[in-house]
């Protein structure tokens, strides 16, 4: 079955951090590009970094550029993202996402999430 | 990198057909017919619907089209189902490894 598990969330004071980790399983990992997604409470779905298949190429949106970073260790089929300088606007639900085969540009297998909630 | 725009909420009765809109700017819809879009049930992961303007998933019902005009892209169900109800959002890519989303509308099936 194919399938994508996020887990690191939880509960930290604003100014920390935390890593998350997506475990991806039943394909090729290193053959896709992969995103992250995140939905505040209540919130609609942003878009907060994406990774090219080796990791050679990375984007983030500007809200989260300079504090979170996004990797991957293809040999452990994980997806990361390091969220540094944590503000409570960074509190939501964070998904992994794969980029469609021979698309590249749209996300067509989805994580349920972890949960990331900054408060003092 | 500001979200596209989506109506907050729209409706319709079962069989009819609605369209939500989707505008964003040349920079991101105008650029590209690189447009998604994602169904997302309470509680549940989004779900992609359609892709590059014209694709759609193995699986997913052919009541789902969309469409694109200059910065703006549609999304049209037809023959709405009670199962058609759920938030949309539709995606754009952005350029240099960047997307963004946007708000999200609430479709309501009468």
């Amino acid at each position: 079955e194919v399938q994508l598990v996020e887990s690191g969330g939880g509960v930290v004071r604003p100014g920390g951090s935390l890593r998350l980790s997506c475990a991806a399983s039943g394909f090729t990992f290193d053959d896709y590009g992969m995103i992250w997604v995140r939905q505040a409470p209540g919130k609609g779905l942003e878009w907060v970094s994406a990774i090219n298949w080796n990791g050679g190429s990375t984007g983030y949106a500007e809200s989260v550029k300079g504090r979170f970073t996004i990797s991957r260790d293809n040999a452990k089929n994980s997806l990361y993202l390091q969220l540094n300088s944590l503000r409570a606007e960074d509190t939501a639900l964070y998904h992994c996402a794969r980029a469609v085969a021979g698309s590249e540009y749209a996300f067509d297998i989805w994580g349920q999430g972890t949960m990331v909630t900054v408060s003092s | 990198q500001s979200a596209l725009t989506q109506p907050a909420s729209v409706s319709g009765s079962p069989g009819q057909s609605i369209t939500i809109s989707c505008t964003g700017t040349s920079s991101d819809v105008g650029s590209y017919n690189l447009v998604s879009w994602y169904q997302q049930h309470p509680g549940k992961a989004p779900k992609l619907m359609i892709y590059d303007v014209t694709k759609r998933p193995s699986g997913v019902s052919n009541r789902f089209s969309d469409s694109k005009s200059g910065n703006t892209a549609s999304l049209t169900i037809s023959g709405l189902q009670a199962e058609d109800e759920a938030d949309y959002y539709c995606c754009s890519y952005a350029g240099s490894s960047t997307w963004v989303f946007g708000g999200g509308t609430k479709l309501t099936v009468l």
